[in-house]
């Protein structure tokens, strides 16, 4: 069965710092990978996702992220934190056999210090 | 354009009530998911569904139902309401499984 692990409930960085949001996921194949932000109040939007074809994937706002099989993981990164990236942050699968369930992980709350 | 259109947008249930969580879509996407959102417990699949006419359990189904009688409508039914369903509950459609899912404004839904 696919799981999703999001290390670290909370992260926080200074503004203009580097932004690491870590993901891993259990999944007998490769999953889709995806991360979504949540801003206080509403649903999630996606960011960016990984289905095929080049591992590093650009998203909106300045994020992106790098599957890397062999160490099942696919780390958000930003390299300059501004302000109103403070958000909540998930990461999610898709399996690829016959189930199609889009599995969430727990989340990781980023906070930004001007 | 609406997308996803999820309703109310709040209620309180007495323990025991029941009620259907109302979630429509005019993307005429395939997928729906019902998903409860607990603090520091990120999202959790509740029921989904890759069109009309079938649906499968998620991770955490006890207590729910769903039907998908259309494309656009996948409600979901709380029985016998729990104090223990007590959540912010999102529903959410995508057109393929590898595709972005679009989210609803969500349901804040308290049992008392």
């Amino acid at each position: 069965a696919q799981s999703v692990t999001q290390l670290g409930s909370h992260v926080s960085v200074s503004e203009g710092a580097l932004v690491l949001l870590r993901c891993n996921y259990s999944s007998s194949v490769p999953p889709y990978l995806f991360w979504y932000v949540q801003y206080p109040n509403q649903g999630l939007q996606l960011l960016l996702k990984y289905t095929t074809g080049a591992t590093l994937v650009k998203g909106i706002n300045g994020f992106e992220a790098e599957f890397k099989k062999s160490e099942t993981s696919f780390h958000l990164t930003k390299p300059s934190a501004h302000m109103s990236d403070a958000a909540e942050y998930f990461c999610a699968v898709t399996s690829m056999d016959s189930s199609y369930k889009l599995i969430f992980g727990s989340g990781t709350r980023l906070l930004v210090r001007p | 354009n609406a997308g996803v259109t999820q309703t109310p947008k709040f209620r309180i249930l007495k323990i025991g009530q029941s009620m259907t969580l109302q979630c429509a879509q005019d993307m005429n996407h395939n997928y729906m998911y019902w998903y409860r959102q607990d603090p520091g417990m990120g999202l959790k699949l509740i029921y989904y569904s890759v069109g009309a006419g079938i649906t499968d359990k998620g991770e955490v189904p006890n207590g729910y139902n769903v039907s998908r009688s259309t494309t656009e409508d996948f409600p979901l039914r709380l029985e016998l309401a729990a104090p223990s369903q007590t959540s912010v509950y999102f529903c959410a459609s995508s057109s393929t499984e590898n595709t972005e899912a679009f989210f609803g404004q969500g349901t804040r839904l308290t049992v008392v």
